[in-house]
């Protein structure tokens, strides 16, 4: 089974602290992604990498940066939080195949900036 | 641009009472559509993919089906432990494995 993991289930942060979010996945996949989901807006993707050291912008990257050091870790960065990036944070992962490449996510963290 | 639009925003349903869920979808070339499951507070759980018009996956209670034009997933005799909220998503042509989702049903099964 495919398993992806994030370090935390929740969080409380201030506004302008540094926020890590981590996220690893355990079946040598290519593909990692970081999403937002707020009620009525669903699920938006904030960015996205296909390889190590890659990176690509989804819809919403302002207020993030990404790091992927290792091809199994991808990890969101608030620079600098604000109140408007409370949300839950879901992290995913895919193969790159032309069958059986959906994306499979971790259990998400609920993140509050106070 | 491609959209997906799920109907309705919201199902009751008694226990046992079939129905299905809809996935209206616009896109200029379909890669694959995607099914999944969200249980309150925790991550979409992968249900099922669907290629090419008249594909259909099974599993327990579940059925998904795809057109050219849309996909339903039927639910057959529900029980109460269906209740979630399902997601579709599609992958467009060329889109790198970036899927566009759509807002959901949200599913409650009374006893």
């Amino acid at each position: 089974d495919v398993k992806v993991t994030q370090s935390s289930r929740y969080l409380v942060k201030r506004t302008g602290e540094k926020v890590f979010l981590e996220c690893v996945q355990d079946m040598d996949h290519e593909n990692m992604f970081w999403y937002r989901q707020d009620p009525g807006l669903g699920l938006r993707l904030i960015y996205f990498s296909y390889d190590v050291k890659m990176k690509e912008k989804g819809d919403i990257p302002e207020g993030y940066s990404v790091s992927r050091e290792k091809k199994e870790r991808f990890s969101l960065i608030l620079e600098s939080a604000s109140t408007n990036q409370t949300s839950m944070y879901l992290c995913a992962s895919s193969q790159t195949r032309v069958r059986r490449n959906e994306q499979f996510f971790g259990p998400g963290t609920r993140l509050t900036v106070l | 641009e491609d959209q997906v639009t799920q109907s309705p925003e919201a199902l009751r349903l008694q226990e046992g009472e079939s129905s299905s869920l809809n996935c209206s979808y616009t896109v200029s070339g379909l890669r694959g559509l995607f099914w999944y499951r969200q249980d309150p507070g925790k991550g979409p759980e992968f249900l099922f993919t669907l290629y090419s018009a008249g594909e259909e996956k099974e599993k327990e209670r579940l059925k998904a089906t795809l057109t050219k034009k849309e996909s339903f997933l039927h639910i057959t005799a529900p029980k109460p432990e269906d209740s979630a909220t399902y997601l579709c998503a599609i992958e467009p042509l060329g889109a790198g494995n970036m899927l566009t989702f759509g807002g959901g049903t949200r599913l409650m099964v009374k006893p």
